[in-house]
Parts: structure tokens; sequence; C-alpha cells
């Protein structure tokens, strides 16, 4: 079985700042690993995806992260946020590509 | 490409009434999840159908929730009788079977809020 620990429930960061997101998973086999955002009263939208390759994956609006299978995790990171960033934030493992297990998520706040 | 389309958006009903949410899936999908959200926390799979048939369902409250994929297309969850623990929001997502567009897609969601 997956599992997925997101380590911090709560981010509080400056604008432009630095960010990084944890992500730990938990798999006995191969695991595709995904993180998406959440906007308030929205559905979940997919940053980025780690299927296999190259370990740094880039997603949209500048967010990228790294799959470190010696220390089973997917951080996600932004060299500079910005207010619109301000969301819920869920890492997210899979190891068929069929059933997803999503993290308790992580609430990012962009601090003017 | 047109999305998950999820309805209705937001629903309050009294505990012990019944109340139904409906699915379109991404045309062509033959996976659907159905995942409930309670404030705060992650989504949890409720159930996983491929095409019409459940993959997953061991999360599923049976005594009170149901779900069915006719065709497999379409879906509809229903809770019966509602209790005031299953205020959540339903999600509702599709993805194919391509390996590298392996994701899951998602709808906006149904508010459930139960008095």
């Amino acid at each position: 079985a997956q599992s997925v620990t997101q380590l911090d429930s709560q981010v509080p960061v400056f604008e432009e700042a630095p960010v990084e997101l944890r992500c730990n998973y938990s798999s006995s086999v191969s695991v595709y690993l995904f993180w998406y955002v959440q906007y308030p009263n929205q559905g979940l939208q997919l940053l980025l995806k780690y299927l296999s390759g190259s370990t740094l994956v880039k997603g949209i609006n500048g967010f990228e992260a790294e799959f470190n299978k010696s220390q089973t995790s997917f951080h996600l990171r932004k060299p500079s946020v910005h207010i619109s960033d301000t969301a819920e934030y869920f890492c997210a493992v899979t190891n068929t590509g069929n059933q997803f297990y999503f993290g308790t998520g992580t609430s990012l706040t962009v601090i003017p | 490409e047109a999305g998950v389309a999820q309805s209705p958006r937001y629903k309050i009903i009294e505990k012990r009434q019944s109340v139904a949410f409906w699915c379109n899936p991404i045309s062509g999908h033959a996976t659907l999840y159905w995942y409930q959200q309670i404030l705060g926390q992650g989504p949890k799979l409720l159930i996983q159908f491929q095409n019409n048939g459940v993959v997953d369902d061991s999360q599923l409250p049976k005594d009170r929730f149901s779900a069915e994929r006719l065709k497999g297309v379409d879906s509809t969850l229903k809770i019966q009788p509602a209790k005031l623990e299953d205020s959540a929001v339903y999600l509702c997502a599709s993805s194919g079977f391509v390996f590298r567009d392996t994701e899951a897609f998602f709808g906006q969601g149904t508010r459930l809020t139960v008095v």
C-alpha cells in the first residue's frame, strides 16, 4: 500500500521569498508522484508529476519538485512566490497510475 | 477539451435526508473516482470505477453510500440517509490509461452541508 505524509500543515512566507513544501511517501513498489493545487472553492489542479526519467520535474506557475528515491521524498519548491500562490497544496502518489492517494495538504499563505 | 463536470455545486440538506451527486468525466476516460474531502483534510477515495466496474470501494460506507456508473460514462453518488459527519466536498475525477497522460483530472466538487 502507498501513503503520503506532508510534514507541514501551514506554511506562511513573504512575497518574493522562496518556499519548499515537503512530501514524503512510503511504498514497496515503484511510484508515480504528483503535486496538486487547490484554490478556494475549486477542484484540484495538477501542478506537476513524476512518472520516470529526470528526477527534477518542472511544472506550471514556476513550481518544480525533485524526486529523491533514497529519501522517499518529493518536495515542491518555488524560488519566488507571488500572492496568487496562496492556496492548498496536495502531494499524491500512485503505483499503477490508477489509484491516487493524497496527503493531508499544506496551506501556503503568501504575505505581502 | 471539456473538463470533469459535477452538479450541483452546493447542497444543503437535513440529517436523515437523501442526496445525489452527478459526475460527467472527460470523454474517453475509463477510470472515474469519487473522493470525499472534509474541511482541512486531503481527499479520501470513496470509490473507483474502471469503465462500469468497481475497482475499489473499500472506504465507501456502504450502509449509506452508493454509487453507480451506468454505461461506463456518467456516475451518480448517493447518500441515504445523510449524517452530520457527511458534510464535506465531494470531488469527482477521471483519468485515462495512457502512461504519459497519467493524472487525475478533477471537477470543481459539490459542497454538501448536512444540518
